[in-house]
């Protein structure tokens, strides 16, 4: 069973370019999260999606979006890339949003440098 | 809002020492509550639950229990291993809420030979 996939695992971009990177979840879950996690931080939460919509958004400006396919898988978008976005993004599948004692289990993230 | 509050790393120790690492929260209601391990250069994973008070986790050796009384869930191990070097999140994840976890900043463990 293949677990919670995330392409691609390192990337470097400039200043004011875009990114685009993807997430595959875990067999049988449907709800998928983003979360940024800055070198010696804990993770961030960016926003979740459930049913290919936004459903919860935390404090990330709007220069980060999100797709959520009928497959379930999902994609994350940064524009206008700022040194700061510089982090490890780690995305994280759920089979129900609804469970708050719910297993959450996390690819291995991808690593980007804004330079 | 909800908080989860870490001792600061590093942790150092020797192989086989006994290792707990503190972690207290805020919320309202009943949370959920985690500790996660991110190995060098990994994402997270789980490493043991509790879902309710007095609850103990456990899993590898390592236990953490559950105590609403004092919010806390500090992390346990008897005897550390080299493998264990990493880095320790606790989280937590409120009944009736949103079900997205907060995390504490991490505390690093170091386990020298």
């Amino acid at each position: 069973d293949a677990g919670v996939t995330q392409s691609p695992t390192h990337l470097i971009k400039t200043r004011g370019q875009q990114v685009t990177l993807r997430c595959s979840p875990k067999s049988g879950h449907d709800t998928v999260s983003w979360y940024q996690q800055a070198l010696g931080q804990g993770p961030q939460f960016i926003f979740q999606y459930y049913e290919e919509e936004e459903r919860q958004r935390g404090n990330f400006p709007d220069r980060f979006s999100g797709h959520q396919f009928p497959n379930y898988s999902s994609e994350l978008n940064v524009n206008a890339l700022l040194l700061g976005d510089s982090a490890l993004y780690l995305c994280a599948s759920s089979p129900d949003r609804g469970s708050s004692g719910n297993t959450i289990y996390f690819g291995e993230g991808s690593w980007l440098t804004v330079v | 809002g909800d908080s989860v509050t870490q001792m600061e790393g590093p942790v150092t120790l020797s192989e086989e020492a006994f290792l707990t690492i503190n972690c207290t929260y805020t919320a309202t209601g009943y949370p959920s509550l985690f500790w996660y391990v991110q190995y060098p250069g990994e994402g997270l994973q789980l490493l043991l639950k509790a879902t309710k008070a007095d609850d103990k986790g456990s899993n590898k050796g390592f236990e953490a229990t559950y105590r609403k009384e004092t919010t806390s869930f500090h992390l346990e191990k008897g005897s550390v291993q080299v493998s264990d070097s990493a880095v320790y999140f606790c989280a937590l994840t409120r009944s009736g809420g949103s079900y997205i976890p907060t995390f504490g900043r991490g505390t690093s463990l170091i386990v020298h030979p």
